[in-house]
């Protein structure tokens, strides 16, 4: 079946500090990506589209210059958490299309921290 | 996307069927019904769709009514390893459209032993 693979799958930083998750389709091209925030005991929230060679779209109240999306090719995607603070702690999944009437599958998540 | 309404938990004795409820009476005619769930700590997991015939594959049974306004995912043989949130989820993705998923609360499924 279809693979999303996201690198890290935990990462800790310091306050101030940027990081970068990546997003992988390991056995499809991926012309449109999904990020999503969860907090602890709580539901997935959409955070914005991405769309391969073009800018990403952001939902209602998600910083897009906080949180950097580059669709760069058909199998990568980038989250960019820039200036991490610790609210910034959460767990950030990404998901991608498998084909043009096929479901979304997701990645297993990236735990991030910010101390 | 058409809102979705979940019985917030649910308990199954392990071995039997679970059957998970999910509400969307206001489904429009292109948009699917998909079920995912989240193991803790993990990305969603894909289970099914359908747009409004019954749907089986290895994993569960999708059972949608003839007006569409409801739905029924059965795990025909609930494990412990289906301990699990099961999120009901209206999307138009898979109509020839790159629609986004908007995941709700979903339901807490338990399986006992």
């Amino acid at each position: 079946g279809a693979v999303v693979s996201q690198h890290p799958s935990w990462v800790i930083c310091k306050s101030g500090t940027s990081v970068k998750i990546e997003c992988r389709s390991l056995d499809f091209q991926a012309t449109t990506m999904f990020w999503y925030r969860q907090f602890p005991k709580q539901s997935l929230m959409l955070m914005a589209t991405s769309n391969e060679g073009s800018k990403a779209t952001y939902e209602q109240g998600v910083e897009k210059d906080k949180f950097l999306i580059n669709h760069a090719s058909l199998t990568l995607s980038t989250l960019t958490v820039t200036s991490a603070h610790p609210e910034d702690s959460s767990f950030y999944i990404c998901s991608a299309l498998t084909g043009y009437n096929s479901p979304l599958h997701f990645g297993n998540g990236t735990r991030l921290t910010v101390t | 996307d058409a809102k979705t309404t979940q019985p917030p938990s649910m308990d199954c004795a392990e071995g039997r069927a679970a059957n998970l409820p999910c509400n969307h009476s206001t489904i429009s005619g292109n948009e699917y019904v998909y079920w995912y769930r989240q193991i803790h700590s993990q990305g969603p997991q894909y289970i099914i769709h359908g747009l409004k015939n019954n749907e089986t594959n290895e994993m569960a049974s999708l059972i949608i009514t003839e007006d569409r306004k409801s739905s029924t995912l059965i795990l025909p043989h609930a494990t412990l390893r289906d301990t699990a949130v099961y999120y009901c989820i209206v999307s138009r993705v898979g109509s020839g459209n790159t629609g986004k998923l908007i995941f709700g609360q979903g339901t807490t499924l338990q399986v006992k032993p």
